[in-house]
């Protein structure tokens, strides 16, 4: 499975975008980034995924580089309610099975008022 | 739809006790995966169930761990004897379908092992 890396915090001004990078070097032609967002002590939420093209939707936009060895999940305006851990995924297909997500460690992201 | 369920959302319990997690998918999905997260670990992947049948069980850490699907409806995540490294917060998540579709998690199961 392709590995993700991502800056374990970052800090956003409420009202400003929040950009959040991810690396995935490895990630092979049939493999989706997707990106998950832990709110504290609730159950990781999905925000959206992509293959190949930028994907936009009322959550937030996807950028994925034309290689596809990273991406960046934008908020457009974070309000303090985006506070979260995101989590950026590669999906694993596995041959006549199914599609397992494995999460890293995460971005912390602070919303400061 | 009421989402995936969990049940209970805190147990504490004693070292050496049986620990049962239950989870109800959201009706209509046929994969049901179960997570266990830690501070130390973050989001782990313990193992995963298509059409109530086990594929991949590799994540779970070891004997004392077993999960069941009797139903399309109905799984546990069962730990007998549970030791206190097995504290964290389990969660429940199903999906529909193979292609690239979302899992919709439910709210999770705080477990202490005291």
């Amino acid at each position: 499975d392709a590995k993700t890396t991502q800056p374990p915090s970052m800090d956003c001004a409420e009202g400003r975008a929040a950009n959040l990078p991810c690396n995935h070097s490895t990630i092979s032609g049939n493999e989706y980034v997707y990106w998950y967002r832990q709110i504290h002590s609730q159950g990781p939420q999905y925000i959206i995924h992509g293959l190949k093209n930028n994907e936009t939707n009322e959550m937030a936009s996807l950028i994925i580089t034309e290689d596809r060895k990273s991406s960046t999940l934008i908020l457009p305006h974070a309000t303090l309610r985006d506070t979260a851990v995101y989590y950026c995924i590669v999906r694993a297909r596995l041959l006549n099975t199914g599609n397992q997500f494995y999460f890293g460690t995460g971005t912390s992201l602070t919303v400061i008022p | 739809d009421a989402g995936v369920i969990q049940s209970p959302r805190h147990e504490v319990t004693e070292m050496g006790q049986e620990v049962t997690l239950r989870c109800k998918p959201i009706s209509g999905h046929d994969y049901l995966f179960w997570y266990r997260q830690t501070m130390m670990r973050g989001l782990e992947l313990l193992i995963y169930f298509n059409n109530n049948v086990p594929i991949d069980d590799s994540g779970m850490p070891e004997d004392r761990f077993s999960a069941k699907m009797p139903n399309a409806s109905f799984s546990t995540l069962k730990i007998q004897p549970s030791e206190p490294r097995d504290s964290a917060v389990y969660f429940c998540a199903s999906r529909w379908g193979t292609s690239s579709r979302e899992q919709f998690f439910g709210p999770g199961t705080r477990l202490t092992v005291l």
